[in-house]
C-alpha cells in the first residue's frame, strides 16, 4: 500500500521569510514520481513542483525547492521570500503505477 | 485554453436523487480520474481511467459509477446519493498514465446531498 503522510495540519511564515512543510511517503515500487499541489482559497489545484525518484538533483520552480531524501522517503518543499499569495492549503502527492495518492494537507498562513 | 472543466460547480441535491458531475478536458490526454477531498483526508481517488472504455476503482469507489466513452469526457455518476456523500470533487487528466506527467485539475464541484 502506498500512503503519503503531512504531519503539519497548519504553519504559519512571516512574509519574506522562508519556510519548509514537510511530506514522507511510502512505497515499495522503484518508481514514482512525487508533487507539490497548492490549492488557494479559489480551491484551484495548482502544480507548485514535480520530482522523478531516479534523478537525485532536487528540482527548483523560482522560489520553491525540495529536499528529496530517497533513503528516508521524504520530500519536503520550501518555500523562500515568502508571499502574501503563497498563504494556501498544500499538497503532497506520489504517483506510482496508474494511481495517485495525496497527503492529508498543510494550510500555510502568511504573516505581513 | 487548455483546461479540464468541471460542471457543476456547486450542487445540492436530496438522498436517492441520482446525479451526473461532468468533465471534460481538451488537451487530448489518456488519463483522466475523480477525486473527492474531505477535511483532514485530504484528497482520496475513486476512479480512474487510463483510456476509452478502460476504467478501474481507486480507493474510494462505492457508490460512484464512471464511463469514458470518448477522450475528452469522463463523467462521475452517482446513482443514489447518501449525506455521506458530501464532498468536495474534483475531475482530473493527464497526458498519460505512464511516467510522471503531472494532473492537470477542473475548478472543483462542492456536493451537499440532504
Amino acid at each position: 500500500a502506498q500512503t503519503v503522510t503531512q504531519s503539519q495540519p497548519e504553519m504559519s511564515v512571516q512574509e519574506a521569510e522562508t519556510v519548509t512543510l514537510s511530506c514522507t511517503y511510502d512505497t515499495s515500487e522503484s518508481d514514482y514520481y512525487l508533487f507539490w499541489y497548492k490549492q488557494p482559497p479559489s480551491r484551484q489545484m495548482i502544480l507548485v513542483i514535480r520530482q522523478e525518484a531516479y534523478k537525485q538533483q532536487n528540482a527548483t520552480e523560482n522560489r520553491f525547492s525540495v529536499n528529496f531524501q530517497k533513503a528516508a522517503k521524504s520530500f519536503s518543499l520550501k518555500i523562500s521570500d515568502s508571499q502574501l499569495g503563497d498563504a494556501a492549503m498544500y499538497f503532497c502527492a506520489l504517483k506510482t503505477g496508474n494511481q495517485f495518492y495525496f497527503g492529508t494537507g498543510t494550510s500555510l498562513t502568511v504573516i505581513p | 485554453e487548455a483546461q479540464v472543466t468541471q460542471n457543476p460547480r456547486y450542487l445540492i441535491t436530496v438522498t436517492g436523487k441520482k446525479l451526473t458531475v461532468t468533465c471534460s478536458q481538451n488537451m487530448n490526454h489518456e488519463y483522466m480520474s475523480w477525486y473527492r477531498q474531505d477535511p483532514g483526508l485530504g484528497l482520496r481517488q475513486i476512479y480512474y481511467s487510463m483510456n476509452v472504455e478502460v476504467t478501474d476503482k481507486g480507493d474510494v469507489p462505492e457508490g460512484y459509477k464512471v464511463s469514458r466513452k470518448e477522450k475528452r469526457n469522463f463523467p462521475l455518476i452517482l446513482e443514489s446519493p447518501s449525506p455521506n456523500q458530501t464532498s468536495l470533487y474534483f475531475c482530473a487528466s493527464s497526458l498519460s498514465w505512464t511516467g510522471g506527467s503531472p494532473l492537470h485539475f477542473g475548478n472543483g464541484t462542492r456536493l451537499t446531498v440532504t
